[in-house]
């Protein structure tokens, strides 16, 4: 069965530090990749989306992601975080079976 | 337009209880699914309803849980004599209409906090 890791649990920084979180699944087929945000308080949102074509997405709020197909990787990335991207974030990953299969979330605290 | 919507936000439920959980989709979405966020952890996958079509229910942890989906809308989530291990948030989230095998994102609702005393 396809699985998703996000290797970092909990990540704390400062305002306008670079910010790399990692999501590695376990599926050798063809598959569409989403970053959700949940922040304090609110729903689950669609932070990004990679279905085909170029592997660098372009998200909301200056927030992307890369697709590498040979790692099985799709790490989230942003130049310079702010206090309001303080959030979970969860990978998800869409083999076409069935539903999402989401990682266990990175919890992201970014300080003033 | 209206989200995903899901009543009661919140649940307190004594342990051996059965409860419902009502989740309503956008309209017009066809699939609709359901998942459990316990503390801690990722979204766990519990049953998944596409159109007319049988459900997913892979994900369902025990026979205690069961879910339906009424006219292709509204869907309720069914725990029958809870435990303390069903304390959690019960997301459902809905999607449109599938094209080709490849899947629309998902719209998630508030979710249900259920907690089993």
């Amino acid at each position: 069965a396809q699985s998703v890791s996000q290797h970092n649990h909990h990540v704390i920084l400062s305002e306008a530090a670079s910010l790399e979180l990692g999501c590695n699944y376990s599926y050798g087929g063809t598959v569409n990749l989403f970053w959700y945000v949940q922040y304090p308080g609110q729903h689950l949102q669609l932070l990004l989306k990679y279905f085909s074509g170029d592997p660098l997405v372009k998200g909301i709020k200056g927030f992307e992601a890369e697709f590498i197909k040979s790692k099985f990787s799709f790490n989230l990335r942003k130049p310079s975080v702010q206090w309001s991207d303080t959030a979970e974030y969860f990978c998800a990953v869409d083999t076409g079976r069935r539903a999402l299969t989401f990682g266990s979330g990175t919890r992201l605290q970014v300080q003033p | 337009g209206a989200g995903v919507s899901q009543s009661p936000s919140n649940k307190v439920t004594e342990k051996g209880k059965d409860v419902e959980l009502r989740c309503d989709p956008i309209s017009g979405h066809t699939a609709l699914y359901w998942y459990r966020q316990s503390l801690g952890q990722g979204l766990e996958f519990l049953i998944y309803f596409q159109g007319n079509s049988a459900p997913d229910k892979s994900g369902l942890p025990s026979d205690r849980f069961s879910a339906e989906r009424t006219g292709g809308s509204v869907s309720t989530l069914t725990i029958q004599r809870t435990q303390q291990e069903d304390s959690a948030v019960y997301l459902c989230a809905s999607s449109p209409r599938t094209s080709g095998g490849i899947r629309n994102e998902q719209f998630f609702g508030p979710g249900t906090r259920l907690t089993v005393l």
